[in-house]
């Protein structure tokens, strides 16, 4: 198993632009959820979803969109990039809502605003 | 809503020294408990959880956390540090009601100096 692949790993864009990032799973997870993470300020969760078709916003959704339309992928789009969304983002997958099931994370993308 | 509060945000420490790493939450609701690690340019892994039952766990590398419910806190400590435990910490919780959503501290950054 491959887990919790994104890309790009690191991207630079100018403001206005819009791009999108990659989240895939191998595990055949129902959950998969974005977070951005900031010095001191830990990870915040942008997006979830807790299953194909279904997803919904978290703390920090504004200028974000996302859509599932396969349980393996989970892509990430900025609308218009904002030097404010400079930041790391993390997408991660977890078997379901039991309470012993483990968030995997990926390795992150490391974005860039100028 | 829940808060996570690390109350340091570097820890630096000498080899072989023990190490605590102090986190407090709030929530008006009862949480699950974790502690993910993140070493330098990947992503997070979890490190050990608190679910039920015993209030000492423990990780297979070492580390031991005590949940304290009437403090609120969650410490993570280490009785001896090696140099590949230089990483940064995370402590999170999540609501046990709220599927797979977790609230992250802010992280401390533990430095192990030889």
């Amino acid at each position: 198993n491959a887990g919790v692949t994104q890309t790009p790993k690191f991207q630079v864009l100018k403001t206005g632009q819009s791009m999108t990032l990659q989240c895939a799973q191998d595990m055949n997870h129902e959950y998969m959820s974005w977070y951005r993470q900031d010095p001191g300020m830990g990870l915040r969760l942008i997006h979830y979803s807790v299953g194909a078709g279904i997803t919904d916003q978290g703390e920090v959704p504004n200028g974000y969109n996302v859509s599932r339309s396969t349980t393996e992928d989970f892509p990430l789009r900025l609308l218009s990039a904002a030097p404010s969304q400079t930041s790391v983002y993390f997408c991660a997958s977890t078997r379901g809502s039991g309470t012993g099931d483990e968030q995997f994370f990926g390795p992150g993308t490391r974005l860039t605003v100028l | 809503a829940q808060s996570v509060t690390q109350l340091d945000s570097q820890v630096p420490v000498f080899e072989e020294a023990p190490v605590e790493l102090r986190c407090n939450y709030s929530s008006s609701v009862s949480v699950y408990l974790f502690w993910y690690v993140q070493y330098p340019n990947q992503g997070l892994q979890l490190l050990l959880k608190y679910l039920s039952g015993s209030t000492l766990v423990e990780s297979i590398n070492g580390f031991e956390a005590e949940f304290n419910k009437s403090q609120t806190s969650f410490h993570l400590r280490k009785p001896s540090v090696h140099i590949s435990d230089t990483a940064e910490y995370f402590c999170a919780v999540r609501r046990k009601a709220a599927g797979n959503k977790l609230t992250f501290g802010g992280g401390t950054r533990v430095l192990v100096k030889p």
